[in-house]
């Protein structure tokens, strides 16, 4: 089966750094992409990962092991809107027909 | 930037009546867009691929008659729900996809809220 393994919640304070780890078992592999989504709302885009490495957008990085199967969403100087849940997706038939993990609510505290 | 809206943003309806959700990308042509369902505090689910001009592709276990999709444009595609019943009930999320130089990324609509009584 198809399968991305992520922890379920995660806490942290205002201006802290927090590491969310998305591990996967696919047939196929088009990239990994992360997804924000507050509560109510549609998903947005973070960021994506064709190759290994680190990827820096703004506070938000993302890195990508291959081999390892393995990637993270690193989000620096959290603010209290970055209270969201994170999605890890894998492009598995191709880079856009994504498989999502259970997603990871982040709760970010004063 | 890309920019996909859904419509209706809500939909309250009573069992067996039939739901259309349209997906329109506002300010690209997408020759491919995708139909999900989420229900509170669970993952995207994918139900289907919607191809421009042809046959809808669907996942396992999503019945292609109850969930109708067209794909008449690069720009619309809508999801009809046939005979919608309370487990039908769920947050539609469509999206679809924007060439971006030689990367392709995916945008999601805002989300139809479905509520079946």
């Amino acid at each position: 089966g198809q399968s991305l393994e992520q922890p379920s919640e995660v806490t942290a304070v205002e201006g802290a750094i927090v590491q969310i780890n998305c591990t996967y078992q696919t047939s196929g592999f088009y990239g990994l992409s992360w997804y924000q989504q507050h509560d109510g709302g549609a998903p947005t885009f973070l960021s994506y990962n064709a190759l290994d490495g680190l990827e820096e957008t703004g506070r938000f990085s993302s890195f990508l092991s291959r081999s390892d199967s393995y990637g993270y969403l690193l989000l620096q100087e959290l603010q209290m809107k970055d209270s969201a849940s994170y999605f890890c997706a894998v492009g598995g038939d191709s880079s856009y027909k994504l498989i999502f993990g259970s997603g990871t609510r982040l709760l970010v505290r004063p | 930037g890309a920019v996909v809206s859904q419509h209706p943003s809500w939909v309250i309806c009573k069992s067996g009546t039939s739901v259309k959700i349209e997906c329109r990308s506002l300010d690209f042509q997408a020759t491919t867009m995708f139909w999900y369902r989420q229900f509170p505090k669970q993952s995207l689910m994918l139900m289907a691929t919607s191809n421009e001009g042809s046959k809808a592709t669907y996942e396992q276990g999503v019945e292609k008659d109850k969930f109708l999709i067209n794909h008449a444009s690069l720009t619309l595609s809508t999801l009809t729900v046939t005979s919608a019943h309370p487990e039908d009930s769920s947050f539609y999320i469509c999206s679809a996809v924007a060439q971006q130089g030689n990367q392709e990324t995916q945008y999601f609509g805002p989300g139809t809220r479905l509520l079946v009584l």
